[in-house]
Formats: structure tokens, C-alpha cells, sequence
């Protein structure tokens, strides 16, 4: 029973396409969130989303655009791909810190979705 | 946020103690610090979280000296399948959720 689940794992694509990722999370957790991690394997936040509205948005090319119909999906659409673009992509979620009192909210990460720009 | 630097990786041998430190010089008074590991072909996982003194949980136990500036993750009687990735991040708790970055973290090797 996958808590957070994106598709597709894999994603081989040309330069210049507009693909997109998806990810769901079945934990009732109130945001969501999307990283990048490059080949050095630093993981950088790229969008944070709480109860479907944008709340953290890094330096990220307007090319890449996140949609989120609702609490428990947050998908990444990717326009006019490039060859710098290839990585790989997690989806994560996690509860408000608040709920959790004094301590933080974990992050609960999907198994990424690699990317390949060729 | 704090940076943190910690080791870029490790070799240990099947039921040895792994003890891996993590420095963050910067950390601030609401700032906590977290760990998550990381398996090829997977997303981080979250391991422990601390403020100060010990934390244990049934993974690991989390040492944070007083001055906060540096914590150690000790994982106990290491297996083949503790192979991974450790990520130490400084976590600050911001009402707009979680902004962590996460640095090249410390790949650790269990031999048998």
C-alpha cells in the first residue's frame, strides 16, 4: 500500500517535448512537495504546495509548472525540455508541523521518477 | 538555513557500530535536526529527528552536544542492508512547511 506514489519511474524523452509527472499520496497529509536531485545526489526543493496552494517556489524556470487538483495529488508538467533537465524527480509529502507540536513534520517520499533528456 | 557538512562516505563491516557526524556551525535557536537514508532507486526515507541531548528510536540514536553545532548518527550492529546514503539536514519549522535541502549526504558501505 504506497503511500506516495509517482508515475512514471522512468521517462526517456527528446529535447524540446512537454512531458509530465504524477504523483499521489494517500497519507491525508496537507502538503506536498517536488524535488530535483541531480547526478552529485544534492535534492533541491523546486515547489511546495498546502491544501492545493503554491506556498514555497525556488529559482525554477517557468517551464516547469506544478498542478495540484487537489490535496492529495501534485503533478510536475515540464515544457520544452532540455538536456540539463535530465534527473531525477520526487514527489513528498508531509502534515502541517503543527500538528506535530514542537517537532517536525517528516517527509514522506515517493521512489522518483528519472528523467532522461536526450 | 544552517549548512551542514558531513562525510562523504564510510566503510564498515556487518555488525560494527556506524557513527556518522554531521557539523552545523549556523544552527539557530528553532532549527532541528534530521536524518533520513536513502536506498539506490528509492526517495529518502526519514530515520530521526532531535533538538538537543539523545534521541533513540528502534533505528538509530541521535547524539546533539550542547552547542547544538554538530550531532552524530549512530546506527547500532549495521547489517548488508544498512548500505545507503545518510542525509543530515538542519531543519527550521516555518508555517509554510518544510523547506529542506538536502546535501550530498554520507554513503555509507556495510561489507561483509
Amino acid at each position: 500500500d504506497t503511500a506516495v506514489s509517482q508515475t512514471p519511474k522512468y521517462l526517456v524523452t527528446q529535447m524540446g517535448n512537454d512531458k509530465s509527472i504524477k504523483c499521489e499520496q494517500n497519507l491525508g497529509h496537507d502538503t506536498m512537495y517536488w524535488y530535483k536531485q541531480d547526478s552529485k545526489k544534492f535534492l533541491k526543493i523546486m515547489f511546495s504546495y498546502n491544501n492545493k496552494e503554491l506556498i514555497i517556489n525556488e529559482t525554477v524556470p517557468n517551464r516547469f509548472s506544478p498542478k495540484s487538483p487537489d490535496k492529495a495529488h501534485l503533478n510536475l508538467h515540464i515544457n520544452s525540455l532540455e538536456l540539463g533537465d535530465s534527473a531525477v524527480y520526487f514527489c513528498a509529502s508531509s502534515q502541517d508541523w503543527g500538528i506535530w507540536g514542537q517537532e517536525g513534520s517528516p517527509l514522506h517520499f515517493g521512489n522518483g521518477t528519472r528523467l532522461t533528456v536526450t | 538555513l544552517a549548512k551542514t557538512t558531513q562525510p562523504i562516505s564510510m566503510d564498515s563491516y556487518e555488525g560494527q557500530e556506524v557513527n556518522i557526524t554531521c557539523s552545523h556551525n549556523n544552527i539557530a535557536t528553532n532549527d532541528y535536526i534530521t536524518w533520513y537514508q536513502q536506498f539506490p532507486s528509492q526517495g529518502p526515507r526519514f530515520i530521526i529527528q532531535g533538538y538537543k541531548t539523545k534521541v533513540t528510536n528502534e533505528v538509530a540514536s541521535l547524539f546533539i552536544p550542547a552547542d547544538r553545532k554538530s550531532s552524530t548518527l549512530s546506527l547500532p550492529r549495521v547489517s548488508l542492508s544498512d548500505t545507503a546514503v545518510y542525509y543530515c539536514l538542519v531543519e527550521r519549522l516555518e508555517a509554510a512547511g518544510n523547506k529542506l535541502t538536502f546535501g550530498g549526504g554520507t554513503r555509507v558501505l556495510v561489507k561483509p
